[in-house]
């Protein structure tokens, strides 16, 4: 089954110790992609990777870190999370610029 | 800098009625927008993704307009039942592949 899958699907941590959300699909989409949702402002772009090693800054990458190794695999790193990256994390991909995105099932991020 | 708005932000309709939801966006220098749903506490699923060469798309009881000379999109639910309640978004994606969603538009369809 065509898919993108994130994990963990939930996560409560504190403030200072990294952690890593796993993104991975299986159709072989060049573009990934990661959001956050946050109540009244909506879904905003963090990151994004064109291809494997190719990377570039959302609207709001302050905080995070990304990296794109392998071409199925897009992880997102919080080296030190703080209370004010609690949200709902989605992951995406798509074959392209032209093509519909995937959305994964999310990850909800708790960080006291 | 691009900025996307769904009006209006919440509708109710009674089962049945055909609706139309709203997305504009202030550049037209646009690949393509998609229209997503996205129920309580879920994930995204994607409805119709119109290039920015087209006009409309069309899926089942679901059809989507683009007017980007004006900035508009619209989506179109024929014959809404309550399974169509949901939170419906709409997403432009711009140079750089980068991506502006809208806010949404909370659809509530009653029985």
């Amino acid at each position: 089954e065509a898919q993108v899958t994130q994990n963990p699907r939930y996560l409560i941590t504190v403030t200072g110790k990294k952690l890593t959300v796993t993104c991975s699909q299986n159709m072989n989409h060049e573009y990934m992609s990661w959001y956050r949702q946050d109540p009244g402002l909506g879904l905003r772009q963090i990151y994004y990777s064109m291809n494997v090693e190719v990377t570039d800054k959302g609207d709001v990458p302050e905080g995070y870190k990304v990296s794109r190794k392998e071409k199925r695999n897009f992880p997102l790193i919080l080296e030190s999370p703080s209370p004010n990256q609690t949200s709902l994390y989605f992951c995406a991909s798509s074959f392209g610029l032209s093509y519909e995105q995937y959305f994964g099932p999310g990850t909800r991020l708790t960080v006291t | 800098k691009q900025e996307v708005t769904q009006i209006p932000a919440a509708l109710s309709v009674p089962e049945g009625e055909n609706l139309v939801l709203n997305c504009s966006f202030t550049d037209s220098a646009i690949y393509n927008l998609q229209w997503f749903r996205q129920d309580p506490g879920k994930g995204l699923t994607s409805l119709l993704l119109i290039q920015s060469s087209q006009r409309e798309q069309t899926s089942g009881r679901l059809n989507a307009s683009l007017d980007k000379s004006s900035g508009r999109s619209t989506l179109y639910i024929a014959a809404s039942q309550p399974g169509d309640s949901a939170t419906y978004l709409c997403a432009v994606r711009v140079g750089g592949f980068k991506t502006i969603f809208g806010a949404g538009t909370r659809l509530f369809v009653k029985a």
